[in-house]
């Protein structure tokens, strides 16, 4: 059975840090690119980061302005997100998805499993 | 960025009665998907490719659609279908864009 478990979200003050986990099983981690979704109280869905199987290739929201770190540890079958210089705009339920496969196992920016997510709430 | 609107953005509707939510699109896509968020829950992927169930989607559940319009269609809610749905593109990343989501409540 397919199962992300995101954990680290909590309270946190205006300029402060946290470090977002998502620990997998039930596929093989290392071949799927990874995604950060987050959504804000009462708010839609809102695209994050994303990152390639080895961790090479890193994309991000241009809200971010940089303040955002996305890795991953293939050995420990985890994705990250570091949060650096937050803001009470950040505060948002914060998911981590796979991204689906095609039939010729090329990797689709469509993301067919999801946490149940964590909590990030900064305060002013 | 390719901004997705959805209408409408509530659907008040009774078990049983047919469901017709709407994405549309600020450029043409060639590739959209449907999630259903539930409080509490994990996202699920219902559709992609605009018209392609995900694994285990009842057959409910259809997706059609091309360029700036697509529909997502529940032929009879059951009532585990009340929920928000969004519509999302891959088509031109970063970033992937998601719509503001539609309601569908019971009336």
């Amino acid at each position: 059975e397919v199962q992300l478990v995101e954990s680290g979200g909590g309270l946190v003050q205006s300029g402060g840090s946290l470090r977002l986990s998502c620990e997998v099983s039930g596929f093989t981690f290392e071949n799927y690119w990874m995604t950060w979704v987050r959504q804000a109280p009462g708010k839609g869905l809102e695209w994050v980061a994303n990152i390639n199987e080895p961790g090479t290739e890193k994309y991000y929201a241009d809200f971010l302005n940089g303040r955002f770190t996305i890795s991953r540890d293939n050995a420990k079958t985890s994705l990250y997100l570091q949060m650096n210089s937050l803001r009470v705009e950040d505060t948002a339920l914060y998911y981590c998805a796979k991204h689906r496969k095609d039939g010729y196992n090329r990797w689709e920016s469509y993301f067919d499993w999801w946490g149940q997510g964590t909590l990030v709430t900064v305060s002013s | 960025e390719i901004v997705l609107t959805q209408s409408p953005a509530t659907l008040s509707l009774s078990p049983g009665e047919r469901a017709t939510l709407s994405c549309r699109a600020s450029q043409s896509v060639s590739y959209l998907a449907w999630y259903q968020v539930k409080p509490g829950q994990a996202p699920r992927l219902l559709i992609y490719d605009a018209s392609i169930r995900a694994t285990g989607i009842p057959a409910r559940f259809s997706g059609s659609g091309s360029g700036t319009d697509f529909t997502l269609t529940i032929s009879s809610l059951e009532p585990e279908d009340f929920a928000v749905y969004y519509c999302q593109q891959r088509s031109s990343w970063p970033p992937f864009t998601f719509g503001p989501g539609t309601e569908v409540d019971i009336k």
